[in-house]
């Protein structure tokens, strides 16, 4: 069965205080790994896909990383504003390209002033 | 104007009524899918449309139904609603390059729905 497992559920930071958010996968084939962020009321957004083992991708903070069976989310020096649950997913076993994401529970992050 | 926009945002209705979640986009995306997303279980699939003319059942279809309207549009309804449906809705779209689906998914502002 295909699972996508996020950990920790909940973190809270300081401002500054750098720290990795983890995505466990069980898909077989993978056809990449998405990562989501979404803030409250509002409709998940696109961060990043990883589509190989050793494969890193980077936005402003943010930056993925991909290994055989798990993916990280690394955030250097975080701001408030980087506050908001952050989603990964997986195709689906069986979809041949990125059509129907499996989606993880989602770590709900908080950075402190 | 929002690229997805759902129609209701937030509707309460009681159990057994015939519920419709109205969805519309202006990506020019074929492919649409239809989200739960719940406190603890993350986001579901629903139903998905490749097309017009192709319509697919994903994870927790039972008690939904959907319908392709036109390429742009893509409404879910709750037949009988019941309280364990309550949740928050979300219908997303995404597009192909050489082919192949991106993964991209370009998500609505979600649809809030209690049934009492």
């Amino acid at each position: 069965e295909d699972q996508v497992t996020q950990s920790p559920e909940a973190l809270r930071l300081q401002e500054g205080e750098s720290s990795s958010l983890n995505c466990s996968y069980t898909v077989s084939g993978l056809r990449g790994l998405f990562w989501y962020r979404q803030d409250p009321g509002k409709g998940p957004e696109f961060l990043f896909t990883l589509y190989s083992a050793g494969e890193e991708k980077e936005k402003e903070r943010l930056k993925a990383t991909l290994t055989k069976k798990e993916s990280f989310l690394h955030i250097t020096a975080p701001k408030p504003e980087d506050s908001a649950t952050y989603l990964c997913a997986a195709p689906r076993t069986g979809a041949v390209d990125g059509s129907r994401l499996t989606f993880g529970e989602g770590t709900q992050l908080t950075v402190n002033p | 104007d929002a690229d997805v926009t759902q129609t209701p945002r937030n509707r309460i209705t009681k159990t057994g009524k015939r519920i419709m979640l109205e969805c519309s986009q202006t990506k020019g995306h074929d492919r649409m899918y239809w989200y739960r997303q719940d406190p603890g279980l993350g986001l579901r699939l629903i139903y998905y449309s490749f097309d017009v003319k192709d319509i697919n059942k994903g994870e927790i279809s039972d008690g939904y139904s959907v319908s392709r309207q036109a390429q742009a549009k893509f409404s879910l309804s709750l037949e009988s609603a019941i309280p364990n449906q309550t949740a928050l809705y979300f219908c997303a779209t995404s597009d192909l390059q050489s082919g192949l689906d991106t993964g991209e998914l370009f998500f609505g502002e979600g649809s809030r729905l209690t049934v009492l």
